[in-house]
C-alpha cells in the first residue's frame, strides 16, 4: 500500500524568505505525486503534479517541486513566500494506473511572520 | 459553472441521528469521490464511484453509505452518527479515464460535528 509522510506538522517563515517542505513516500513503482494547498475554511487547490519526465516541476503561484527517486521524495519550494502564502500543505500520491486514488499526507501548516 | 457545490457548510448532530452530505458537480465529470479531514491525518478517502451506478470503497468506508443516481449528484449518508464521525467532509470530482490523471477538483467542505 501507498503511503506519505510530512514530517514537519508547523513551519513559521519570515515573508521574503525561502520555503522548502518536506514529502516523503512509500509506493513500490513510481506514482503520481502531488501538492495540494488549502487555505483557511477552504477546499484544496492543485498546485502542481508529477506524472513522469522532467524531475523538477513547476506549479502555480510560483511553487516548484522536485521528484527525488532515490529518496523516495517530492520536496516542495518557493524562493520567496508572500503573507497570502500561509496555508496548509497537504503532499498527495496516487497509482500511475489510478491516478484518482489519492493518498494524502498529514500536512504541513504554514504560518507567514511579517 | 459552479464546480463543486456542497450541502450544508456546517451540521451538528446528536449520536444515532442520521444525514446525507450533498454533493454536486456540473462539469460532467464520471469520478466523485468523498473524503473525510482529520487534524494530523490528511484526507482520507470513503468512497468513491467511477460513474452513475457504480460505488466502490476506499480507506475508511464503515459507518457511510453512497449511492450515484445521476452523473452530478453523489450524496454520503450517515445512517447512524458518532461521534467518532466528527470531521470535516470534502467531495471531489474529476474525469475518469483509463490511461492517465485528470485533476480533482474539489468542493468547499461540509463541517460535521457529532455530540
Amino acid at each position: 500500500a501507498q503511503s506519505v509522510t510530512q514530517p514537519d506538522i508547523h513551519i513559521t517563515v519570515s515573508e521574503g524568505a525561502s520555503l522548502e517542505l518536506r514529502c516523503n513516500y512509500s509506493y513500490g513503482a513510481t506514482p503520481y505525486l502531488f501538492w495540494y494547498v488549502q487555505s483557511p475554511g477552504q477546499g484544496l487547490q492543485l498546485l502542481l503534479k508529477y506524472f513522469s519526465g522532467d524531475t523538477l516541476v513547476q506549479g502555480i503561484k510560483g511553487f516548484e517541486a522536485e521528484f527525488k527517486r532515490s529518496q523516495s521524495s517530492f520536496n516542495l519550494r518557493k524562493p520567496s513566500v508572500h503573507w497570502s502564502d500561509a496555508a496548509e500543505y497537504f503532499c498527495a500520491v496516487a497509482p500511475n494506473n489510478a491516478g484518482n486514488m489519492l493518498t494524502f499526507g498529514g500536512g504541513t501548516r504554514l504560518m507567514v511572520k511579517p | 459553472n459552479a464546480g463543486v457545490t456542497q450541502t450544508p457548510k456546517f451540521q451538528v448532530l446528536k449520536t444515532g441521528q442520521s444525514m446525507t452530505l450533498q454533493c454536486a458537480q456540473d462539469m460532467n465529470h464520471e469520478y466523485m469521490s468523498w473524503y473525510r479531514q482529520d487534524p494530523g491525518m490528511g484526507l482520507r478517502l470513503i468512497h468513491y464511484s467511477v460513474g452513475a451506478g457504480i460505488t466502490d470503497q476506499g480507506e475508511v468506508p464503515n459507518g457511510y453509505n453512497v449511492s450515484r443516481s445521476t452523473t452530478e449528484d453523489f450524496p454520503l449518508r450517515l445512517l447512524s452518527a458518532a461521534p467518532s464521525q466528527t470531521s470535516v467532509y470534502f467531495c471531489a470530482s474529476s474525469y475518469e479515464t483509463a490511461s492517465y490523471y485528470n485533476e480533482q477538483f474539489f468542493g468547499p467542505g461540509t463541517r460535521l460535528t457529532v455530540l
